[in-house]
C-alpha cells in the first residue's frame, strides 16, 4: 500500500483555470506537508498542517489554498493558475512535529499553458 | 537567514566512493538529513544526524558534520549505478519545528 499518495501524477491545465491536487497518508501521521520543486530542482515548502491546523504558510500566493479535512487528507486548491505556477508539488507527511521522518508522495507535475 | 549550498554535479565510477557536500548558515539547526531523489520519483529520507554528533555510519553511507564550519558530507563506499539520483542536505532549524529547508541538490552520476 502507498503511504503517501498524490492525484493526479500529471496535470497540464492553461492558464487562468482553478485545478485541485489531492493527498492522502496512510501512515496515520500528525503532520501534513506541500513542497514545490521548481524545475531547477529546488525545494521550498508551501505548508504545513498539523491536525488540521495551519502551522506553517511560506509566503505562498492567495491563490494557493490547503485544505485538511482531517489529519490524513490534504488537498491544494489554486486559483487563476498562472505560467510561474508550473512546477512537480510534493505531498509529505510525518509522525511529529519534526521533518526528520518525512515521507514524501511521488509527485504532481504541473504544467501551465 | 537559511541558505544551504551544494554543488550541482558530481560523476564518479561504479566501485569508488562518493562525497557530496553540503554548506548551510544556520547555526542554530538542529537536525541535518539526506534526501534522495531518484527520476520522476518522490524524496526518500537516507540518512539524518543531530548536530551534537560529528559522524554517523550507516552501512555505506557516512555522515560527517562540522558544526564549526557548517558544512556536512554524505560519503557513499562503494557507489553502484542504483546510486544515482539527486541528492539534497536540509535542515531543521530551532524553532523551525516541521519545516524542512533543502538545499539546491547534487546530482551524482555513476559511470561503469
Amino acid at each position: 500500500d502507498t503511504a503517501v499518495s498524490q492525484t493526479p501524477k500529471y496535470l497540464v491545465t492553461q492558464m487562468g483555470n482553478d485545478k485541485s491536487i489531492k493527498c492522502e497518508q496512510n501512515l496515520g501521521h500528525d503532520t501534513m506537508y506541500w513542497y514545490k520543486q521548481d524545475s531547477k530542482k529546488f525545494l521550498k515548502i508551501m505548508f504545513s498542517y498539523n491536525n488540521k491546523e495551519l502551522i506553517i504558510n511560506e509566503t505562498v500566493p492567495n491563490r494557493f489554498s490547503p485544505k485538511s479535512p482531517d489529519k490524513a487528507h490534504l488537498n491544494l486548491h489554486i486559483n487563476s493558475l498562472e505560467l510561474g505556477d508550473s512546477a512537480v508539488y510534493f505531498c509529505a507527511s510525518s509522525p511529529g512535529s519534526w521533518g526528520a521522518e518525512a515521507f514524501f508522495g511521488q509527485g504532481t507535475r504541473l504544467t501551465v499553458v | 537567514g537559511e541558505d544551504v549550498e551544494q554543488s550541482l554535479f558530481l560523476s564518479v565510477r561504479e566501485g569508488d566512493s562518493s562525497v557530496i557536500n553540503c554548506t548551510y548558515t544556520d547555526s542554530s539547526s538542529t537536525y541535518l538529513y539526506w534526501y534522495k531523489q531518484e527520476p520522476g520519483a518522490g524524496l526518500q529520507l537516507l540518512t539524518y544526524i543531530f548536530s551534537n554528533m560529528d559522524m554517523k555510519q550507516d552501512q555505506r553511507l557516512t555522515v560527517l558534520l562540522n558544526k564549526k564550519d557548517k558544512h556536512l558530507s554524505l560519503r557513499i563506499a562503494d557507489t553502484q549505478t542504483g546510486d544515482s539520483a539527486i541528492y539534497f542536505c536540509a535542515e531543521t532549524p530551532t524553532g523551525g519545528g516541521n519545516k524542512l529547508t533543502f538545499g539546491t541538490g547534487t546530482q551524482l552520476k555513476v559511470e561503469l
